[in-house]
C-alpha cells in the first residue's frame, strides 16, 4: 500500500524550512527519500533504518519514527536549488526491492 | 561511472506499435528495476531482475508488457501492441543487493507517447 506524504505542495522563501511528513499503514523497516527535478531521474537523498534515527545531507535532514510508521524530512534554510518534487520510499526490509513510493511533495523556493 | 543509461529518451508512436525500452545498468549492480511515472499513479514498479532472473513481475500492468534480461549489463523493457495510456516516463534503476541497505540509482527515463 502507497504511503501517504504530506503536504503535496509547498511554496516557500529561500532561507525558510519546511517539513514534508510520510506515514504508512504497514509496519516499516526502512524510509528512503529521493529528489526529482523537473523532468530529470529522481536522486537518492537519504536511508533511514528502524530505530528512530535522524540522518542528515547538508540542511536536510530526517527522522524515522517506526512506531508511529512514520518519517520526516526537514529542509533548513532552502535553498533555491531545493525545489523539485520530494518522494519517500518505504520498505519492510533494508532493501530497494521492496520499495513502494509515495505521490510526492512538490517544493518550490522562490527567491 | 556513466550511471544508467536509458534509451530512447523519447518515443512517440502510434497505438498498435511495438514499442521497446533499452537499459544498461551500473557495472556492478546485481538488481535491476523497471519504473513507470505518470501524474495519475505516482512511480509504479513493474518488474524487478535480481542477478538477471526477474524476481517480481507482478507490477506489470498486463500481457502486452514484456522485460527481458539476457546479461548483467542490459535489459529491454516491451510493450505489444502500445495503447494510449502507456503514455509515461519509464524508468530504469539499479542497485547493489549485497551492501546492506541499498539504494536505487535512476537513468534518465524514457518519455513515452503513444497517440
Amino acid at each position: 500500500q502507497q504511503p501517504v506524504q504530506s503536504p503535496q505542495a509547498v511554496i516557500l522563501r529561500e532561507g525558510e524550512d519546511a517539513v514534508i511528513n510520510c506515514s504508512s499503514s504497514k509496519a516499516l523497516y526502512s524510509v528512503h527519500w529521493y529528489r526529482q527535478k523537473h523532468g530529470e531521474a529522481p536522486v537518492f537523498l537519504m536511508i533511514l533504518l528502524k530505530g528512530g534515527e535522524q540522518k542528515g545531507h547538508e540542511k536536510i535532514s530526517a527522522s524515522f519514527n517506526e512506531k508511529k510508521q512514520q518519517s520526516s524530512l526537514y529542509l533548513t534554510a532552502s535553498q533555491l536549488s531545493y525545489s523539485g518534487t520530494y518522494f519517500c520510499g518505504t520498505g519492510n526490509s533494508g532493501s530497494a526491492r521492496q520499495l513502494t513510493f509515495g505521490s510526492g511533495t512538490q517544493l518550490t523556493v522562490l527567491p | 561511472d556513466a550511471g544508467v543509461i536509458q534509451s530512447p529518451r523519447h518515443e512517440v508512436t502510434e497505438m498498435g506499435q511495438e514499442v521497446t525500452l533499452r537499459c544498461k545498468p551500473i557495472s556492478g549492480h546485481n538488481s535491476l528495476f523497471w519504473y513507470r511515472q505518470t501524474m495519475m499513479r505516482g512511480l509504479e514498479l513493474l518488474i524487478y531482475f535480481n542477478n538477471n532472473v526477474p524476481i517480481d513481475d507482478s507490477g506489470m500492468p498486463e500481457d502486452r508488457f514484456s522485460a527481458k534480461m539476457p546479461n548483467a549489463s542490459f535489459s529491454t523493457l516491451k510493450i505489444q501492441p502500445s495503447e494510449p495510456r502507456d503514455s509515461a516516463v519509464y524508468f530504469c534503476a539499479s542497485s547493489r543487493t549485497d551492501s546492506g541497505a541499498n539504494v536505487l540509482t535512476f537513468g534518465a527515463g524514457s518519455r513515452l507517447t503513444v497517440l
